[in-house]
């Protein structure tokens, strides 16, 4: 079973700052790596698929790098909407199923 | 612009079962895998339970395997979730979510959620 740690628990920044989040897999997962924004009362909003690109009507602001174990969420000046709970996912192709990381409070300093 | 609405949530005893519904619309339905991923209150995502695009093919959490049955309507574009033998901490809100078009290996269509609170 894949686990996926995420680090730090907590970030506290201010807006215009540049935010750096951390994703590390127990064991390779390649590049089957999806990163996640969620805000209160609301569900989860994809914003990198595959590691390193950002889905559908992401800001290029958020950018994903990354393979193997080791993978990263920048976001280069944050925005007062980016304040949120971020998640890293790994799903593979049997068994079929998904992991998440436990999250990341982006909060505001 | 896919379009997820989940239903079927509320207050259940412990021990009985809910029928959880998920109405998919803006996308061919009958080409992507669904997934069923829930959140407990305060508390992170967890993976639930996912079926392939022509419902040959399901797959369950340790959790809720055996108590729960994932399902598909394919001729009316829903998603289902029966879950029987409910447990306190089934509590959660429970989202459907659709394969990447893109990338089959992540989620980008998510619903708004349904909450399901297991409680005597």
């Amino acid at each position: 079973e894949i686990v996926l740690t995420q680090s730090p628990a907590t970030l506290s920044l201010s807006p215009g700052e540049r935010a750096t989040l951390s994703c590390r897999a127990s064991q390779s997962v390649s590049s089957y790596l999806a990163w996640y924004q969620q805000k209160p009362g609301q569900a989860p909003r994809l914003l990198i698929y595959d590691a390193s690109n950002r889905a559908t009507g992401i800001p290029a602001r958020f950018s994903g790098s990354g393979s193997g174990t080791d993978f990263t969420l920048t976001i280069s000046s944050l925005e007062p909407d980016d304040f949120a709970v971020y998640y890293c996912q790994h799903r593979k192709n049997w068994p079929p199923d998904a992991t998440f990381g436990q999250g990341t409070r982006l909060e505001i300093k | 612009q896919g379009h997820l609405v989940e239903s079927g949530g509320g207050v259940v005893q412990p021990e009985r079962s809910l029928r959880l519904s998920c109405a998919a619309s803006g996308f061919t339905f009958t080409k992507y895998g669904m997934h069923w991923v829930r959140q407990a209150p305060g508390k992170g995502l967890e993976w639930v339970a996912v079926i392939a695009s022509q419902g040959r093919t399901t797959y369950y959490a340790d959790s809720v395997k055996g108590r729960f049955t994932i399902s598909r309507d394919n001729s009316q574009n829903t998603l289902y979730l029966q879950m029987n033998s409910l447990r306190g901490e089934d509590t959660a809100v429970y989202y459907c979510a659709k394969e990447g078009s893109t990338s089959v290996w992540s989620f980008d269509y998510w619903g708004q959620g349904t909450l399901v609170t297991v409680s005597s």
